[in-house]
């Protein structure tokens, strides 16, 4: 399987500013995804990472908002930019499979996002 | 959108099995059931999945109708520590797919 880490684990943050969160994944995985979660919701994915090229975003979700770096196979950024009370939420990080003898995605621990 | 429908809720007296229903009538020929659950405050882990046949592994059983319209999940001996909300989801059997998740069913193990 593949064990994801994110960074932080939770940050309150002011509106107006920008928080950069970090998932490492122990293994090569050509993509990652990211999710939003809001309180009492489900996950929502924002966007797709894979390494090498631009991010892909879903409907609802642009660059300039939620900026992605995939900088290698192990390693991917999400940024919340210029925050308000309504990005408060938890944002997870997910692997597609390490290898070829797995079928699922391997989700972190998430971030746990309060924007004041 | 999310292609399957489940409960909101459902209670499971602890011990018994737990069997926790989806319906998926608009599923197409290549896409397979998964199956995630999230317990509160962590991730998303992955269950089990399947195309038609069923499928059983150390967690669960996985059961697909014929039509693969709908299918159930089964935890045959349910603990305290399965209270979770569970996620059916359909799609292509390919590891790198998005998933997209519905709203799932709180599942709710009673003592």
């Amino acid at each position: 399987s593949a064990v994801i880490s994110q960074k932080p684990s939770r940050d309150i943050c002011q509106r107006g500013t920008s928080l950069t969160i970090q998932c490492q994944v122990d293994s090569q995985v050509t993509m990652m995804f990211w999710y939003r979660q809001q309180p009492g919701q489900s996950l929502t994915l924002i966007a797709t990472a894979n390494q090498g090229s631009e991010a892909t975003y879903e409907s609802g979700f642009v660059i300039d908002k939620f900026p992605i770096s995939r900088p290698n196979l192990t390693f991917s950024t999400l940024t919340v930019s210029n925050m308000s009370p309504e990005d408060s939420s938890i944002y997870l990080c997910s692997s597609g499979p390490p290898s070829s003898s797995y079928n699922e995605q391997f989700f972190g621990p998430g971030t746990r996002l309060t924007v004041l | 959108d999310a292609k399957t429908t489940q409960p909101p809720s459902m209670d499971c007296a602890e011990g018994r099995a737990a069997n926790l229903p989806c319906n998926h009538s608009t599923i197409s020929g290549n896409e397979y059931v998964y199956w995630y659950r999230q317990i509160h405050s962590q991730g998303p882990q992955y269950i089990i999945h399947g195309l038609k046949n069923n499928e059983t592994n150390e967690m669960a059983s996985l059961i697909i109708t014929e039509d693969r319209k709908s299918s159930t999940l089964i935890l045959p001996h349910a603990t305290l520590r399965d209270t979770a909300v569970y996620y059916c989801i359909v799609r292509p059997n390919f590891g790198n797919e998005k998933l997209t998740f519905g709203t799932g069913t709180r599942l709710t193990i009673i003592p």
